[in-house]
This record gives structure tokens, sequence and C-alpha cells, in this order.
């Protein structure tokens, strides 16, 4: 039972445009959500989260929008560089439960 | 600054062989400490996670075990290893509480012979 989808497997995206993955949940309990971003071979690093009393917020090149009657929340670089090349993973959590879970990814792949 | 480290980086291991991979973290105290697997071409499995010494919870039954003997450190271990075992385990902590994210270390791949 996958609780958190990312449907699209990979995404190429032209250098300077807007990237956007997306990410769908099950569980209408999740109430805290969070994007990583993943080089081969290294650990997961943290880009940005939002809680479920937002349905937005944004760090630099980096916006998390969140539908909650969606069960839908998607990941917003612009402008896109080659450096964002790397698989995106969505997380989610439910309340004092302390564990978060993954989506299965998305590799973006942003030409030069 | 918090820091977690694993080790060691890269490990083959022949099947049934015994595991230990050992993450501490440094600049913290009493975090929650996680193990992942992600195996080839997966997302990130939760296998195991910690509120506090000597406290694991379990996610998926499997040939694995962890244990947290110190505050800061997660061990994941194994008996016997199977060739399904293999992948790339990482660890991560978090404060303690809602509403925090996790932080992960650089990683250990596995590969059973």
């Amino acid at each position: 039972d996958q609780q958190v989808k990312q449907n699209s497997p990979s995404l190429s995206v032209q250098e300077g445009r807007i990237s956007i993955l997306n990410c769908d949940y099950t569980n209408s309990m999740f109430d805290y959500f969070l994007w990583y971003k993943k080089y081969p071979a290294e650990g997961p690093t943290f880009l940005i989260s939002i809680s479920s009393i937002k349905d937005k917020n944004e760090d630099g090149r980096f916006t998390v929008f969140l539908n909650k009657s969606a069960k839908h929340l998607s990941l917003h670089i612009v402008p896109s560089q080659p450096g964002d090349s790397a698989v995106y993973f969505c997380a989610a959590s439910t309340p004092g439960t302390y564990k978060y879970i993954f989506g299965t990814g998305t590799r973006l792949k942003v030409l030069a | 600054s918090q820091t977690i480290h694993q080790w060691p980086a890269t490990l083959v291991q022949p099947v049934g062989s015994p595991l230990s991979l050992e993450c501490t973290v440094e600049g913290t105290s009493n975090p929650n400490l996680y193990w992942y697997r992600q195996a080839a071409g997966r997302g990130l499995q939760l296998l195991f996670y910690s509120v506090g010494i000597g406290q694991i919870s379990s996610e998926v039954p499997q040939n694995l075990s962890a244990s947290r003997p110190q505050d800061r450190q997660f061990i994941l271990s194994s008996k016997k290893l199977l060739l399904s075992d293999s992948g790339f385990y990482l660890c991560a902590w978090s404060k303690g509480g809602g509403f925090n994210e996790q932080f992960f270390g650089p990683g250990t791949r596995l590969t059973v012979l």
C-alpha cells in the first residue's frame, strides 16, 4: 500500500524553465510534507517543507504547493539549473508518529 | 552544528555472513533516529526508527534488527545476510517532537554476493 506516490519516474526540463514535480497521497491524516533532493550514492538533502495549515511555502527558487482536498502537493523549481538534476522525493508524516513515508522519487534532468 | 556519520561507506559481504552498520550523530541530544533502505530503482523504505535509548520500532518484518545502545548511536545488524539485503542503507536523525525535517547520513552501499 503506497501511501505517498510520485507517478512520474522521470522528468526532463530545459535550463531556465520551470520544473514541476508532483506527489499524491492517500492518507488524510498526513499533516506535514517534505521534499528532498538526492544525488547518486549520497544521502538525501532536505529542500523545503509545508504543514497542512498552509497551501504554499517558498524558499528561493523552490516553492511547494499543497492541495489538501485533492491530496496533492507539487514542487516548483524556477528557474531550473543543471545542478538541480537529481532524484526528488516527497515525504509525509502524521502527528505524533515520528516517522515519514517517502514516495518512490522522480528523476529530474535539467538540460543545458 | 549537527553532523551524522555512517560507516562503512561500502561493504561487500557473502550470503550468510553477519552485518553491522553504525550511525552516530553529533551536536544534538535525544534525537529521533531512523534506518532506511533504498533498493535499486526504488524509493526510500523505512526499516526502523527510535525515539530514545533502547526504544526500537520495526516497520518491515525482515532479516535485520536495530539497536540504540547510546543516545546518539544507532546500529543496524543481521545475523545472516540474504541476497535481497543488498541496497543503499541510510541513517537519518530528526529533532524530537513534530514538524521536524530529517537529516540523512552519506549512506552505506551493501552488496551481498
